[in-house]
């Protein structure tokens, strides 16, 4: 069976470090990768998506930039973070468009 | 641009009563999907209705798409505490190679004992 592991489930950090978020997915190839940004509670707002490695397409301008240096493999990083950066962040995987999203079980990210 | 309404924001209610939560649209989707999603953690997929007037039943959970499939409805039966989180609905933007699901912001349930 398929599985995605998001790391780590908390993190604090101060304005302006560096930020790195790892997530991995096991038990498939080739999948869709997905980073989400939820504020509050409420909706999920797409960051990045990727269709492959080394492909990677960004929804929204921000300080954040993702990778994905292996097939099952998808990076968030900052170089500098802002107060704005705090939220809680998801993971996820789907395998064709119309199919059902898997996802993490989240970074929340508190920036002080 | 497409985009999904989800009535009520918020939503309290007694343990045991019926309750109805709602994801409209002005487009057409061709499937929508439900999510619930507990604090804390990722949402976790329902159900996906893809047919126009489609009734699925999952326990005390029915959900229905619309005869037009612009709109959804969730109907939980005497709920439950454990029913408690926040309910997505999500669908596939219509475009030709867009894998891109748009998403509801969600209706928050609190089922009280």
């Amino acid at each position: 069976s398929q599985t995605i592991h998001q790391w780590p489930a908390t993190l604090v950090q101060p304005v302006g470090s560096p930020l790195s978020l790892e997530c991995t997915v096991e038990g498939t190839s080739n999948p869709n990768l997905y980073w989400y940004r939820q504020a509050a509670g409420r909706g999920l707002q797409l960051l990045f998506y990727s269709v492959g490695i080394g492909q990677i397409s960004s929804e929204v301008p921000q300080n954040l930039s993702a990778s994905r240096p292996q097939d099952r493999q998808f990076i968030l990083s900052s170089k500098k973070l802002l107060l704005s950066d705090s939220g809680f962040y998801l993971c996820a995987w789907d395998r064709e468009r119309n199919q059902p999203q898997h996802f993490g079980d989240g970074t929340r990210l508190s920036i002080l | 641009t497409q985009l999904l309404e989800q009535s009520p924001q918020f939503l309290s209610i007694q343990e045991g009563e019926n309750l109805t939560v709602y994801c409209n649209s002005s487009s057409v989707f061709s499937s929508l999907q439900w999510y619930r999603q507990e604090p804390g953690e990722g949402p976790v997929l329902l159900v996906t209705v893809v047919t126009g007037g489609e009734v699925k039943k999952l326990k005390r959970l029915t959900f229905q798409f619309g005869d037009a499939r612009k709109d959804s409805s969730l109907h939980i039966t005497a709920a439950q505490p454990g029913d408690t989180g926040l309910y997505l609905c999500a669908g596939p933007r219509n475009a030709g190679n867009n894998r891109k699901l748009i998403w509801g912001l969600g209706t928050s349930l609190a089922v009280n004992p």
